[in-house]
């Protein structure tokens, strides 16, 4: 197992344009959770799922954007009619919750999506 | 809802000395935990040590240690006997149980030969 994956790297878009971005997390994780990051700037919470289901959105998280989880395993972020606004990291963590004698969940990071818009 | 405030943007260290990071947090909740996060420049978040807030102990990962202070809600990162691979930007964040992680705003740290 090497970690967290996010694919693609690095993509540039047109303004209008939708993209989509996958993220495998470490294959016995339960929990997978999506943050933007621009630059300077801490990252902040978008959304998470334990197995399937979407337990929490944030505000930030616009009708242009959609997680998914369909199997529990994989994931994907979409973002439709892209703004330049929405140039960012986009960074996937993916985390074992309910572990037996570990009340503290340890989440582990992808290298992220750089998103630039044009 | 909780906030998490590093008032440091920028820190610099010369090779082998000590520096400490600052960060301050708001909550109202007695059960949380706290962590440190490194990000070198291949953007990827690394944990470097973390905290439970019940615990009085302050935690240690080598040359690591906080300084966690809950009445003043206060949580410094001291990093002892610098090296250069530990330039990055320091994130502090902040996690009550079961929920997501809120992070600060970073710190960077630079460190001088």
């Amino acid at each position: 197992d090497t970690g967290v994956s996010q694919n693609p790297r690095h993509k540039i878009t047109k303004r209008g344009q939708n993209v989509t971005f996958r993220c495998d997390p470490i294959s016995e994780h339960n929990r997978l959770y999506w943050y933007r990051q621009t630059l300077g700037q801490g990252p902040e919470f978008l959304t998470y799922f334990q197995n399937e289901a979407q337990l929490e959105k944030s505000r930030l998280l616009s009708d242009r954007f959609s997680a998914e989880r369909p199997k529990g395993s994989f994931s994907t972020l979409e973002i439709q009619r892209t703004e330049q606004g929405d140039s960012a990291m986009y960074l996937c963590a993916s985390s074992l919750f309910g572990a037996p004698g570990d009340g503290n969940e340890k989440l582990f990071f992808g290298s992220g999506t750089q998103l630039s818009v044009l | 809802a909780q906030t998490v405030t590093q008032s440091q943007p920028e820190m610099s260290v010369q090779e082998a000395e000590t520096v400490t990071l600052s960060c301050t947090y708001d909550t109202s909740e007695s059960d949380y935990y706290l962590f440190w996060y490194k990000q070198p420049p291949s953007r990827q978040m690394i944990l470097v040590i973390r905290q439970e807030a019940y615990k009085q102990q302050n935690a240690t990962e080598n040359r690591f240690s906080v300084n966690f202070q809950k009445a003043a809600k206060s949580f410094s990162l001291k990093i002892s006997d610098s090296q250069l691979g530990d330039a990055a930007m320091y994130f502090c964040a902040y996690r009550s149980p079961g929920n997501m992680l809120t992070f600060g705003g970073g710190t960077r740290l630079m460190v001088k030969p």
